[in-house]
C-alpha cells in the first residue's frame, strides 16, 4: 500500500486528454512537500519528467502538465501519442515517516 | 553527461549481505545528496535511503533501517548501499538517483541508472 495513491491504470485514444491524480495526505503533498513525477517506459530506467509540481524540463513536451492542489496533485496529458505509453510515478517527500514516497504507478495505455 | 552505472548486484541467500556501488560522473558528485530506489519485479518504485553530500547525513526506509547502510566516498565518486540480513522481499533492481532541490522537502531525483537486479532466494 503506497503512502501516494494513483490509479492503477488510465488510457485514451490518440489525441485525445486524460489525467492521472496523485493523493496524498497532510503528512506529505499537504504539509507543502513538492510533488514530482517520473515516466517509466518498458524495460528501462524512470526518467524525471514534472518537479517542483508543475515545472518541465527541457525535452518534456509541453503536452504534460501538471498541478498541486491541498493533499492531491494530477498529471495531464493532452493530444494523447503512443508514444506517451509508460508508466507514471508521482513522488513526494513525507514529513512523518522522515523520506521520500512514491505513488504506486499508473500505466497509462494509448488504445 | 551525467551517468551513474550501478555494480554489485547478483544472487545471495536468505540472511546473506550484498554491497551495491554506483560509480558517478559528469557532475560534481561532492556536491549534491545521492540515494538508492529499488523496484520489485512488476511492482512499483520504492525509496530506499538517502546520503547528503557530505556525508554526514542518512535517511532510511522502515523497511530497510537497521539491515542497510548507505555510504559515500567522494573522492572516489562512488556510492554505495552495504545490505546485510537480506530477506526475499528486498529482491528487486536496485537504482543508484542523482538528488536535486534546495530544501529536503522539495528534493526529488533527475538523474538514474540503469540498475543492478538483487534476487535473495535460496
Amino acid at each position: 500500500q503506497s503512502v501516494l495513491t494513483q490509479p492503477p491504470s488510465v488510457s485514451g485514444a490518440p489525441g485525445q486528454t486524460v489525467t492521472i491524480s496523485c493523493t496524498g495526505s497532510n503528512s506529505n503533498i499537504g504539509a507543502g512537500s513538492d510533488v514530482h513525477w517520473y515516466q517509466q517506459l518498458p524495460g528501462t530506467a524512470p526518467k524525471f519528467f514534472i518537479y517542483g509540481n508543475s515545472n518541465r524540463p527541457s525535452g518534456v513536451p509541453d503536452r504534460f502538465s501538471a498541478s498541486k492542489s491541498g493533499t492531491s496533485a494530477s498529471l495531464a496529458i493532452t493530444g494523447l501519442q503512443t508514444e506517451d505509453e509508460a508508466d507514471y510515478y508521482c513522488q513526494s517527500y513525507d514529513s512523518s515517516l522522515s523520506g521520500w514516497v512514491f505513488g504506486g504507478g499508473t500505466k497509462l495505455t494509448v488504445l | 553527461e551525467v551517468q551513474l552505472l550501478e555494480s554489485g548486484g547478483g544472487l545471495v541467500q536468505p540472511g546473506g549481505s550484498l554491497r551495491l556501488s554506483c560509480g558517478a560522473s559528469g557532475f560534481t558528485f561532492s556536491g549534491y545528496a545521492m540515494s538508492w530506489v529499488r523496484q520489485a519485479p512488476g511492482k512499483g518504485l520504492e525509496w530506499v535511503s538517502t546520503v547528503i553530500n557530505s556525508a554526514d547525513r542518512t535517511w532510511y526506509a522502515a523497511s530497510v533501517k537497521g539491515r542497510f547502510t548507505i555510504s559515500r566516498d567522494n573522492s572516489k565518486n562512488t556510492l554505495y548501499l552495504q545490505m546485510n540480513s537480506l530477506r526475499a522481499g528486498d529482491t528487486a533492481v536496485y537504482y543508484c538517483a542523482k538528488n536535486r532541490g534546495l530544501k529536503v522537502a522539495e528534493w526529488f531525483f533527475d538523474f538514474w541508472g540503469q540498475g543492478t537486479l538483487v534476487t535473495v532466494s535460496s
